[in-house]
């Protein structure tokens, strides 16, 4: 079936450090893939999208691009802040239904 | 609000006892979906909805949980005879369905904390 990989965590940087998380999916077809974030003691926000192969989301500061080739989709950020400290998951939409990764914690040290 | 409203937020119930979590979608949004989310497990998807279609069911862990939309609107899931294992955030969450039948961006609510002594 389909599923989403995420690297592990927690990452631990330091602020102005660059960011990336690695997600690979596996799926049937050309899903919608999502990176949504969850800070400390708050909901599930969409972080960004993408809904075709080379698409490239960004917000925030955050990008990540649809690379059919390597079934990817990792996030990064050029200079991360404390505020950036979250849980983010990423996840592929499939008949409507979203699957998401394990989650990577993020911590951000001044 | 013009989030995604979850009730209640906290519930602490005894082993046995059915419960019942309630959701309000962003007005207008056709889709809703229920999700749960466990510190062994993650992310999992339970039951969506989508407009007069049939649900799709296929992520409810068994038939002890169960979940109904009313008048396209508010849903309620249910859990009878709660297990420990039940323990959870659930999340419901809602979304546009665009004109090509492409389920727009979903937006989720800030969950029920389901604890189950």
């Amino acid at each position: 079936g389909d599923s989403v990989t995420q690297m592990e965590g927690p990452v631990t940087l330091s602020e102005e450090a660059f960011l990336t998380i690695n997600c690979t999916y596996t799926a049937t077809g050309y899903p919608s893939l999502f990176w949504y974030v969850q800070y400390p003691g708050e909901g599930l926000q969409l972080l960004l999208k993408a809904t075709k192969a080379d698409d490239k989301g960004s917000n925030k500061g955050f990008e990540a691009t649809y690379r059919k080739e390597t079934t990817s989709f990792h996030l990064e950020k050029g200079s991360v802040q404390v505020s950036d400290s979250a849980v983010y998951f990423c996840a592929l939409s499939q008949g409507g239904k979203l699957i998401f990764g394990q989650g990577t914690e993020l911590s951000v040290k001044p | 609000g013009a989030g995604v409203s979850q009730s209640p937020s906290n519930k602490v119930t005894e082993k046995g006892k059915d419960v019942e979590l309630r959701c309000d979608p962003i007005s207008g949004h056709t889709a809703l979906y229920w999700y749960r989310q466990s510190l062994g497990q993650g992310l999992e998807f339970l039951i969506y909805f989508q407009g007069n279609s049939a649900p799709d069911k296929s992520g409810l862990p068994s038939d002890r949980f169960s979940a109904e939309r009313t008048g396209g609107s508010v849903s309620t899931l249910t859990i009878q005879r709660t297990q420990q294992e039940d323990s959870a955030v659930y999340l419901c969450a809602s979304s546009l369905v665009a004109s090509d039948g492409y389920n727009q961006p979903q937006h989720f609510g800030d969950g029920t904390r389901l604890s189950i002594l």
